[in-house]
């Protein structure tokens, strides 16, 4: 049974650039969930993708963007980086409306 | 705004003792709270808790939700080197379904 993958694994990017996360769900979920942690922080909520629509957004700006396709893959994108967007970047899937929710091994972003 | 605040921040304990760690959310639509273990990046689900399962047990691991006190606690027994980690708590928000975590207990078990 696949668990969450996500790609790349670690990421250096400088400032003003963009980039793209990829992530792949546990099999059988069809609800993907990505958050941001910084270094001695839990994880902040960034959205959640379910039908390939966002339902939920927390508090990050629109330059956090992301996208889920009909296999229930999804990406985030982050543009114009700033040095603040270094942190570990977790996706997360579940099945539509249940709570538990489990996480792939994060990619590590770096931005200078 | 909903938080959810764990206590201690740190904890370092020998093989063999036990540890309780500290979570108390304040959290306007309670669903659930969840535990999680982080060991290197990918945090791994631990317990669920909710109003009808308040309690869970798994090995030396053990867990009790008291919704009066909006509040957790995890217990490890019997300590390994193995166990050393961050324990992270998260609340889910029903109307929302996104986790509100806590910042974490790092534990470190030495022998």
């Amino acid at each position: 049974d696949a668990g969450v993958t996500q790609s790349p694994t670690h990421l250096i990017k400088t400032r003003g650039q963009q980039v793209t996360l990829r992530c792949s769900p546990k099999s059988g979920h069809d609800t993907v969930s990505w958050y941001q942690q910084a270094l001695g922080q839990g994880p902040q909520f960034i959205f959640q993708y379910y039908e390939e629509e966002e339902r939920q957004r927390g508090n990050f700006p629109d330059r956090f963007s992301g996208h889920q396709f009909p296999n229930y893959s999804s990406e985030l994108n982050v543009n114009a980086l700033l040095l603040g967007d270094s942190a570990l970047y977790l996706c997360a899937s579940s099945l539509d409306r249940e709570e538990t929710q489990y996480f792939g091994p994060g990619t590590r972003l770096l931005v200078l | 705004e909903d938080k959810v605040v764990q206590s201690p921040l740190s904890l370092v304990v020998h093989e063999g003792d036990t540890v309780t760690l500290n979570c108390s959310y304040e959290v306007t639509n309670f669903r659930s709270l969840l535990w999680y273990k982080q060991e290197k990046k990918a945090p791994t689900f631990l317990f669920m808790l909710t109003s009808s399962g308040i309690e869970k047990k798994s090995g030396r691991l053990s867990s009790i939700l008291d919704k009066k006190e909006l509040s957790s606690i995890l217990n490890i027994t019997a300590t390994q080197t193995g166990d050393s980690a961050i324990y992270l708590c998260a609340v889910d928000e029903g109307n929302t379904d996104k986790l509100i975590f806590g910042t974490g207990t790092r534990l470190q078990v030495f022998p």
